[in-house]
Parts: C-alpha cells; structure tokens; sequence
C-alpha cells in the first residue's frame, strides 16, 4: 500500500461543476503538497499546507492532520482545470525530509 | 525570465550509452531536486541538494551521479544507461528543504 493515496484516480465534470479530490496518507508529515500537472507535462506547485485551509481564485486546499487527510476542492470547474493533481507528503526521515507522492488524479472537465 | 530550466528537453539514446541533463535555477533557491516521473506518471525523488551538499539519495543505482557545481545548477549524469532509465526527468528548486517547489520543464529519455 502506498504511504500516500489519492482518490478517484480518474475523474470527470462538466464545466461549472464542483470538484473533489482527496488525499490520505499514513505517515507522520509536516507538510503536505497539491501539485498540477497539465497536459503538456509541466508541474506547477498549487499548495503547501500544514494545517487548516487555503484558497487560491477558484482553489482551495484543506488538510485534518488526527485524520490524515487533505482536500482538494475546485469551484466552478473549466476545461483548463483539465490535469492531473497529485498530493504529496513531506515527512522526516533521519535528520531529513523526504517528499513522497500520490499517483495523481486525473481531472477532465467538459465544456 | 526567473524560472528553473533544463536541457535537453528531449533524449534519445542507446543502450550502454553515457548523457547529462543540465539543470539551471535563477530564483535564489538552497535546495535543488531530481524526480523521476515514470511510465505510469508516478513521480519519485531521486536527490536532494541543499547548498551544494547531497542531503537525500533515494535508492537510485549508482550509475546515476548528480554534481552541483553551485548552489544555481544541478546536474544528472547517467552512466550505461538501460532501458529501465526511460522517464521523464524534473528538476527542481525551493528556497527552503522540500517547501514550495518550483519545477523546470522535464527532460523526456528514451533508451533504446
């Protein structure tokens, strides 16, 4: 079992709709990432948080550290929110931070 | 432009064969990073430098030698590449160890 899964692995929408995606994982983190990546294969950093919530536009990320478990919300979906979103925890290993990943929920949104 | 680049964006090359891909970062940043994307797109840290120090070597075979030779470039050098090695390759950088992370465009290998 991944230390980090993500949930649906695929999703579809239609434009306007509200968008979920979820991320657990199982180790202790100090931070945890939602990352995008677009089609043409860059990655683009769109959170980090630790605690609590945080919106950017149309995005917002949540994260309850007891019950391992963040949020990626959308509102009012379009078809350039079209990606891949993939969760990643920075947890400590030794004296050093890892950076572990989700395999990544692909996110397709029809006009 | 401040961003974090790469080169090559693309490589093909055969088997057994030695190639480097250049990674640049102009934004300031202490900490560098390679990750691994694979076939499936799952993306997994290879290294981790911090002010031109390795901090993280994650279980990559030792044919893979990166070299810092500032705290603004990274490089990965693959010596006798394998099949296996076909991914795509993102460098990174963040201002502090694994905060924000600020991706160059990728690096597609094929080995063949």
């Amino acid at each position: 079992k991944n230390e980090v899964e993500q949930s649906p692995q695929n999703l579809t929408a239609q434009e306007g709709e509200f968008i979920t995606i979820n991320c657990s994982y199982s180790v202790g983190i100090s931070a945890l990432h939602w990352l995008q990546q677009h089609p043409g294969g860059g990655i683009v950093s769109l959170f980090m948080l630790s605690s609590g919530k945080k919106k950017h536009g149309r995005l917002i990320a949540t994260i309850n550290i007891q019950e391992k478990h963040s949020s990626l919300h959308i509102t009012a979906s379009h078809p350039r929110d079209s990606a891949v979103y993939i969760c990643a925890v920075r947890s400590s290993g030794g004296s050093n931070y890892k950076l572990t990943f989700g395999k990544g929920t692909l996110l397709t949104v029809n006009p | 432009d401040t961003a974090v680049s790469q080169t090559p964006k693309y490589l093909v090359t055969q088997m057994g064969n030695d190639k480097s891909i250049k990674c640049e970062q102009n934004l300031g940043h202490d900490t560098m990073y390679w990750y691994k994307q694979d076939s499936k797109k799952f993306l997994k840290i290879m290294f981790s430098y911090n002010n031109k120090e390795l901090i993280i070597n994650e279980t990559v075979p030792n044919r893979f030698s990166p070299k810092s030779p500032d705290k603004a470039h990274l490089n990965l050098h693959i010596n006798s590449l394998e099949l296996g090695d076909s991914a795509v390759y993102f460098c990174a950088s963040s201002q502090v160890n694994f905060n924000e992370q600020f991706f160059g465009p990728g690096t597609r290998l094929t080995v063949l």
